[in-house]
């Protein structure tokens, strides 16, 4: 059974392009979350989707990111012209029922960005 | 705004004592709180949690207490092991998660 996978676990851009980020969720589970880890900082939620709807992106800068979660296949988190200010390491997580006070979430690996 | 503040960036502990992680929280309505581990690149892994109706929970080595007056919440691990070493984040759960900072957690042998 595995756990949340995320990939690339690295990856690295240069100021400009474009950044995509995936993740599968465990099996059986159709929630995503995405969340961000600045350095030093801790981590900021970012976006939470359901299979093919967008449920809350409070936490999503309001321009050059968006997320998708379609009806087959991974999650994406991409990132248009990327600027230092983008390195992080961004972590996914998931869950099997509605978004819940009770619900717990696992987290993948995280795939660390630098922007060169 | 940081709603859910860890003050200790770090803390350095002997194997065998108590490690003892501390959390501040501003919004009086949070109600469900976890504590994660997370090892250098892993993601986050749940550790334990309480709700606001208690002021205790318990599961082997680790017990949370919660301080609803205060708004204070704290991680108790005893006996600590060096096995424990890693980042510990408290967070708030009233939909998605909200974190605070961390604590770098090292247990010596």
């Amino acid at each position: 059974n595995a756990g949340v996978m995320q990939n690339p676990r690295h990856l690295v851009r240069r100021r400009g392009q474009e950044a995509r980020l995936r993740c599968s969720p465990m099996k059986g589970h159709s929630h995503v979350y995405w969340y961000r880890q600045l350095p030093e900082e801790g981590l900021k939620f970012m976006v939470y989707l359901q299979k093919e709807n967008i449920i809350d992106e409070s936490g999503m800068p309001k321009e050059r990111f968006s997320a998708e979660f379609p009806k087959e296949g991974p999650s994406i988190l991409r990132i248009q012209q990327v600027v230092r200010g983008d390195s992080a390491a961004y972590f996914c997580a998931s869950s099997p029922y509605k978004e819940t006070t009770y619900n717990e979430q696992f987290f993948g690996p995280g795939t660390r960005l630098t922007v060169l | 705004d940081q709603q859910v503040k860890q003050n200790s960036p770090s803390l350095s502990v002997q194997e065998g004592r108590i490690s003892i992680l501390n959390c501040d929280y501003t919004n009086s309505m949070f109600d469900y709180f976890l504590w994660y581990k997370k090892y250098p690149a892993e993601g986050p892994t749940f550790l334990i949690s309480i709700s606001s109706i208690k002021d205790k929970n318990e599961d082997g080595r680790f017990t949370v207490f919660l301080n609803k007056s205060a708004k204070h919440l704290s991680l108790h691990i005893v006996p600590s092991q060096p096995g424990d070493s890693a980042v510990y984040f408290c967070a708030e759960k009233g939909g998605k998660l909200t974190f605070g900072q961390g604590t770098i957690l090292t247990v010596h042998p």
